[in-house]
């Protein structure tokens, strides 16, 4: 069965503080991997798009890898205003997300 | 360039009723997928619509159906709710069925 585990399910970070967020999938064959953060009550923000074993790709303080069995989301230096839900997807031939990771930036 | 929007943004129904959520996708998009999020939980796919034709289902009965428009504006109906309908319902659009796709504000569904 396809499965997408993400980890932890919540953490505590204080601003300036390095992390990384884990997802890890088990799919028949993977032809995308997406990264979101959702705002609690809104919809699901579009971060990054990740289609093989190791690409990377960054924006501002974010920056997510993959390989044939997970994907990471480090955050550097985070800041208050990263506080969010960052959910993983993983598509073969549908989307399939996990539970997401509550990240809280303590100022 | 047009988001995506949904509408309405909260609704109350009963228990049996029926209900349509609306969709617009955003502008060049031809794809739609929906999403059911309970609270504390990921989105679950209900189904994805490509060019006016259903593209995937995920594991949600019957009673759940949609439709796609010309204009890439969709639909999702649901018969006889129940009380574990309730969830926020959400709608994104995307350039072909692979592509990452983008989310609009969601729907708050209640059924009392």
């Amino acid at each position: 069965e396809d499965q997408v585990t993400q980890s932890p399910e919540a953490l505590r970070l204080q601003e300036g503080e390095s992390s990384s967020l884990n997802c890890s999938y088990t799919v028949s064959g993977l032809r995308g991997l997406f990264w979101y953060r959702q705002d609690p009550g809104k919809g699901p923000e579009f971060l990054f798009t990740l289609y093989s074993a190791g690409e990377e790709k960054e924006k501002e303080r974010l920056k997510a890898t993959l390989t044939k069995k997970e994907s990471f989301l480090h955050i550097t230096a985070p800041k208050p205003e990263d506080s969010a839900t960052y959910l993983c997807a993983v598509q073969d031939d549908k989307i399939i997300f996990g539970k997401g990771t509550r990240l809280h930036i303590l100022p | 360039e047009t988001g995506v929007t949904q509408s309405p943004t909260h609704l109350i129904k009963t228990r049996g009723q029926q209900v349509t959520l609306r969709c617009s996708s955003q502008s060049g998009h031809n794809t739609v997928s929906w999403y059911q999020q309970a609270l504390g939980q990921g989105p679950q796919f209900i189904f994805q619509y490509y060019r006016e034709e259903e593209n995937g289902r995920g594991n949600f009965p019957p009673r759940f159906s949609g439709l796609q428009f010309p204009n890439y504006s969709s639909e999702l109906n649901v018969n006889a709710l129940e009380l574990d309908d309730s969830a926020l319902y959400l709608c994104a659009s995307s350039l072909g069925t692979r592509n990452e796709q983008f989310f609009g504000p969601g729907t708050r569904l209640t059924v009392l």
